[in-house]
């Protein structure tokens, strides 16, 4: 069964670092989105990507974060400038057409800044 | 008010037993309704998803929807020990963008 995969399952950087996070969504999908979550709280959407532009950003995503497709097959996260507040779980998905019901999301990425 | 609230648990229960998991929230614009599971270290797993009020079932999982008291359930029959998993109800009122409640903790006890 085809599956969302990310790279690296931890990273861990020190603070003001650049880390990019990496996702190859399942390979017929069309959209793709970030999402994260906070040791204890909810998981919080971060960003959607579509046809090469992000559809719609949640405040979270400020001008620290960047999302690319440089490629056919990755997606990425880019955090500029970690903070210590950016330690998470973050998580990608990816859906064939624009529903809430058909986003498959990966195993996550754990980010510990220090 | 948040817009998503859930019962963070953890909510433990015998296996065999049915589970009845909650969630109520703010936001009448909400169309789209879910549930997730997700065990630990893994990503969220789309379970249950509607777009009505009402009740929608698959297998042991029965999703129910009331807009009227914005409020939505999962019930789970004949719980087992694999179960157990944190449970996550989310809402969209769009076709993208997901809202996700805290999520509960379930234990089925063997």
């Amino acid at each position: 069964e085809p599956e969302v995969t990310q790279t690296p399952s931890h990273q861990v950087t020190q603070m003001g670092q650049e880390v990019i996070l990496r996702c190859v969504p399942i390979s017929n999908h069309l959209y793709f989105y970030w999402y994260r979550q906070i040791l204890g709280q909810k998981v919080e959407f971060l960003v959607s990507f579509y046809n090469n532009e992000i559809s719609e950003k949640s405040e979270i995503f400020d001008d620290q974060f960047s999302v690319e497709r440089p490629d056919g097959s990755n997606f990425t996260l880019k955090i500029r400038s970690t903070k210590l507040e950016d330690s998470a779980m973050y998580f990608c998905a990816s859906s064939w057409e624009a529903g809430t019901d058909t986003q498959y999301f990966g195993p996550g990425t754990r980010l510990t800044v220090l | 008010q948040k817009e998503v609230e859930q019962d963070p648990g953890p909510l433990s229960v015998p296996e065999g037993a049915i589970v009845s998991l909650n969630c109520t929230y703010s936001n009448s614009a909400f169309q789209y309704f879910m549930w997730y599971r997700q065990y630990s270290r893994k990503g969220p797993e789309l379970l249950m998803y509607t777009y009505s009020s009402g009740n929608k079932e698959d297998g042991r999982f029965t999703a129910q929807v009331d807009k009227s008291s914005k409020y939505i359930s999962l019930f789970i029959r004949d719980s087992q020990p694999s179960d157990s998993a944190t449970y996550l109800c989310a809402m969209s009122d769009r076709d993208d963008k997901i809202i996700f409640g805290k999520g509960t903790r379930l234990h089925i006890l063997p």
